[in-house]
């Protein structure tokens, strides 16, 4: 039961155009969201979060939309930058309970 | 936001072996949890560690093969018990804050 979805596992973007990451979810009771971009070898870093009662939360490049009544969330990053090349995870949890990640986008970024 | 260490970064283990791996955080903190990568997977979590009570594990993970420690609110201890190459994954700590440690890549031969 994949309660946090990215159904795209790629995506590919020119250098300064927008990149736009898509997770869908199924749980309800799922209160905050987050999006971490990850390289090989590293550990997950945190890029930016969004409670359940915003619908938008922007930090320079980024911005994470939510859509409650589509369970559906989604990270923009403009300008995209080759440095933005990565896997990209959502995460969701119901009040301070245990993260539950999507199965993750990898970002190529391309000059 | 909690800054964490892992150790060690990085091990090849033989099977049937156990490995124990560290996590560190600069600060106190209450719910701990250990992740697990595959190669090409997403992040799973294994369990939940609070301290002074027994970690709290994830269906289809078993405290006989993944035992925990959470001796004070700084820090805990994930073991690996009786390897196999199913078990070659980065482990990852994580805080309740969100942040990950930097992990840990095990492979088993």
């Amino acid at each position: 039961d994949q309660q946090v979805k990215q159904n795209s596992p790629s995506l590919s973007v020119q250098e300064g155009r927008i990149s736009i990451l898509n997770c869908d979810y199924t749980n309800s009771m799922f209160d905050y969201f987050l999006w971490y971009k990850k390289y090989p070898a590293e550990g997950p870093t945190f890029l930016i979060s969004i409670s359940s009662i915003k619908d938008k939360n922007e930090d320079g490049r980024f911005t994470v939309f939510l859509n409650k009544s589509a369970k559906h969330l989604s990270l923009h990053i403009v300008p995209s930058q080759p440095g933005d090349s990565a896997v990209y995870f959502c995460a969701a949890r119901a009040n301070t309970d245990k993260l539950i990640f999507g199965t993750g986008t990898r970002l190529q970024v391309f000059p | 936001s909690a800054v964490i260490s892992q150790k060690p970064s990085r091990d090849i283990c033989q099977r049937g072996t156990s490995l124990t791996i560290q996590c560190q955080v600069d600060s106190q903190v209450t719910m701990m949890f250990w992740y697990r990568q595959q190669p090409g997977q997403s992040l799973t979590l294994i369990a939940t560690a609070n301290q002074g009570s027994e970690a709290t594990y994830e269906s289809g993970f078993v405290i006989d093969k993944f035992p925990i420690s959470r001796p004070n609110l700084t820090f805990s201890t994930l073991t690996v018990s009786n390897m196999s190459p199913e078990d070659s994954s980065i482990y990852l700590c994580s805080v309740e804050g969100g942040e990950f440690g930097p992990g840990t890549r095990l492979t088993v031969t």
